[in-house]
């Protein structure tokens, strides 16, 4: 079936720009997160969705950073202002469980996102 | 909060011989471990996982043991490929929900 999904696959941004990287989750798929991967790090956790309730947002570096899940499927991460420290990879995992669950989190491919 | 920390940050082996990855982590509550595989420029891919009442799981040729009075567990690759060769991360939770990674292994094999 068809994985975690995620868009664009790059992003080029003027600093100061604004920008929205989307995430499809796997269908059915209750939780999803975001998180930061800077080059030759490992993931870093950003923010957690069970459904369209954002239920933990403690690893968001400012208060540039906003994440949604209105209807409880796609989710959507916005940077505004982008400085050039917000460049990495941003990736989003779903899983089938909520918490307090633990379930194998399936990972997207990405979005590396440059700021210039 | 949790903190994982993972050696070696580079490995080299020959072909046919095993990989040993360690990671240790500060959390006494963490219950959760799993370990990814990231080749380049793709997304991490779940290779195993353990649960804090296993101490030991096999699967083919890669295994993870977990030792929780000392708070470390380890990825054990044997017969490596050169498939094999990739970034690997451990990571912990301890809330049931968000992972803590390690700074990740990048394992080369060399034919």
């Amino acid at each position: 079936g068809a994985g975690v999904s995620q868009s664009p696959r790059y992003k080029v941004a003027k600093r100061g720009q604004d920008v929205a990287l989307r995430c499809d989750p796997i269908s059915g798929h209750v939780s999803l997160f975001w998180y930061q991967q800077a080059l030759g790090q490992g993931p870093e956790f950003l923010t957690y969705f069970q459904n369209e309730a954002q239920l933990d947002k403690s690893g968001l570096p400012s208060d540039r950073f906003f994440a949604e899940r209105p209807e409880g499927s796609v989710s959507t991460l916005k940077i505004q202002r982008t400085q050039q420290e917000d460049s990495a990879v941003y990736l989003c995992a779903s899983s089938l469980v909520p918490h307090p669950s633990t379930d194998t989190q399936y990972f997207g491919p990405g979005t590396r996102l440059t700021v210039l | 909060g949790e903190n994982v920390e993972q050696h070696p940050s580079t490995l080299s082996v020959q072909e046919g011989d095993s990989a040993v990855i360690k990671c240790t982590y500060s959390d006494s509550a963490s219950n959760y471990f799993p370990w990814y595989k990231q080749e380049l420029g793709k997304r991490p891919q779940l290779i195993i996982d353990i649960r804090s009442n296993v101490g030991e799981k096999k699967d083919q040729r890669i295994a993870v043991t977990l030792n929780k009075t000392a708070k470390h567990f380890s990825l054990h690759i044997t017969e490596t490929q050169p498939e094999d060769s990739a970034v690997y991360f451990c990571a912990a939770s301890s809330n049931d929900y968000k992972l803590s990674f390690g700074a990740g292994t990048t394992v080369t094999v060399r034919a």
